[in-house]
């Protein structure tokens, strides 16, 4: 069965430091593996998502992140978090198969602070 | 291209009574999923359709849920004599599908709170 886990349930950092987000996942299958946002009250918002390919994957919003097959993860940066960054993150992973639903981990609260 | 909406967005009930949320996926999108958040935790899945038919069910949706996707296009999700543990986020994505399956993304639509009293 497929799990995500995201290390932190809350990250802090300062307006213009670096962001990093944890997600370890595990598959039995070459996974797709997700990123999405949420801002309070709201669905999920998209941010990037990995499938094959290039292994740095660039989103929305100056995020990017680098799958590690070797590590088995999908850490999630930003090289300077902007008080518009703070949100709830959520990491998800789908098996390459034809099973399409998504298995999300608990989730990063990210506060920017001035 | 609008978005996947969902109504109401906020649902108060009492312990027993039964409510209904609807679903309107991104036009021209076949997959329509269903998904529950808990206060605190990630969305988990709970149902997924492929056009009008329903493919896969969690065993997180008991008796008392049940989805419908007529015709292909909205969908609605059903809870019966809701249950103070039903209190949580419903929220519903649609796709579409890509060659390979690889590009089949998921957008999510706003949610509906559900408060069972």
């Amino acid at each position: 069965a497929q799990s995500v886990t995201q290390l932190g349930s809350h990250v802090s950092v300062s307006e213009g430091a670096l962001v990093l987000l944890r997600c370890n996942y595990s598959s039995s299958v070459p996974p797709y593996l997700f990123w999405y946002v949420q801002y309070p009250n709201q669905g999920l918002q998209l941010l990037l998502k990995y499938t094959t390919g290039a292994t740095l994957v660039k989103g929305i919003n100056g995020f990017e992140a680098e799958f590690k097959k070797s590590e088995t993860s999908f850490h999630l940066t930003k090289p300077s978090a902007h008080m518009s960054d703070a949100a709830e993150y959520f990491c998800a992973v789908r098996d390459g198969g034809s099973n399409y639903k998504l298995t999300f981990g608990k989730g990063t609260l990210l506060t920017v602070n001035p | 291209d609008t978005g996947v909406s969902q109504n109401p967005r906020h649902k108060i009930t009492k312990r027993g009574q039964n409510v209904t949320f609807r679903c309107d996926p991104i036009s021209e999108h076949n997959r329509l999923y269903w998904y529950r958040q808990t206060l605190g935790q990630g969305p988990e899945f709970l149902t997924y359709f492929q056009n009008e038919a329903q493919l896969e069910k969690s065993r997180l949706l008991s008796d008392r849920f049940s989805a419908e996707r007529p015709k292909g296009s909205f969908s609605t999700l059903e809870i019966q004599r809701t249950e103070q543990g039903d209190s949580a986020m419903y929220l519903c994505a649609s796709s579409r599908r890509t060659s390979g399956g690889a590009g089949d993304t998921q957008y999510f639509g706003p949610g509906t709170r559900l408060t069972v009293l």
